[in-house]
């Protein structure tokens, strides 16, 4: 019953160092789309999950994003290699696919490269 | 490609204010249109939408009309509150395809008492 979940909540890195952001959907969500907001940007699409599989990955910034969800739950953006630019709120959402349904959004990630 | 540009913020308005914040569009076809507001500590969160040319969004006192001749999308309130203080998403989306939404940067609203 609860909404969209991600963890962790904050993340510090190091410059080189690679994160994993995880994203839990609601339940019974086939569709999942990873956000990017930078400071004072609007969202930034990544990629969208239909279930397991990734039809558009078009917003992926280079080679060191990469995501991958298992079934229709829960899903991993992994970002290698990590960059000061990196740095911004990545924000999950869920929908029930299928048209343009309602996203819901979790809190985010606000991840911090040093 | 698509795109969505608002009003730039931020925006401060008394209580009881009338609100407008802009928004234009610029896509091919008929895509859907979207408000999100994300007030203070929380998560982004649908505020209205609309789905063909003429039609009417409404929520909370929150009104938009989806204009084709104008590719517009502007936010309206007729008495804003204190509680309405946060930031506004205004966004548009596809049906087929990704349907990822394409937001404008925001537009982070204050009412004062």
């Amino acid at each position: 019953g609860a909404g969209v979940s991600q963890s962790p909540s904050n993340k510090v890195t190091e410059k080189g160092k690679d994160v994993e952001l995880r994203c839990d959907p609601i339940s019974g969500h086939t569709a999942l789309y990873w956000y990017r907001q930078r400071l004072g940007q609007g969202l930034e699409f990544l990629i969208y999950f239909q279930g397991n599989s990734a039809p558009d990955k078009s917003g992926l910034p280079s080679d060191r994003f990469s995501a991958e969800r298992t079934g229709e739950s829960v899903s991993t953006l992994t970002i290698q290699r990590t960059q000061q630019e990196d740095s911004a709120v990545y924000l999950c959402a869920s929908s029930l696919g299928g048209s343009v349904n309602e996203q819901f959004f979790g809190p985010g990630t606000r991840l911090t490269v040093l | 490609g698509d795109s969505v540009t608002q009003m730039e913020g931020p925006v401060t308005l008394s209580e009881e204010a009338f609100l407008t914040i802009n928004c234009t569009y610029t896509a091919t076809g008929y895509p859907s249109l979207f408000w999100y507001v994300q007030y203070p500590g929380e998560g982004l969160q649908l505020l209205l939408k609309a789905t063909k040319a003429d039609d009417k969004g409404s929520n909370k006192g929150f009104e938009a009309t989806y204009r084709k001749e104008t590719t517009s999308f502007h936010l309206e309130k007729g008495s804003v509150q204190v509680s309405d203080s946060a930031v506004y998403f205004c966004a548009l989306g596809r049906q087929g395809g990704s349907e990822k939404l394409v937001f404008g940067k925001g537009t982070k609203l204050t009412v004062n008492p």
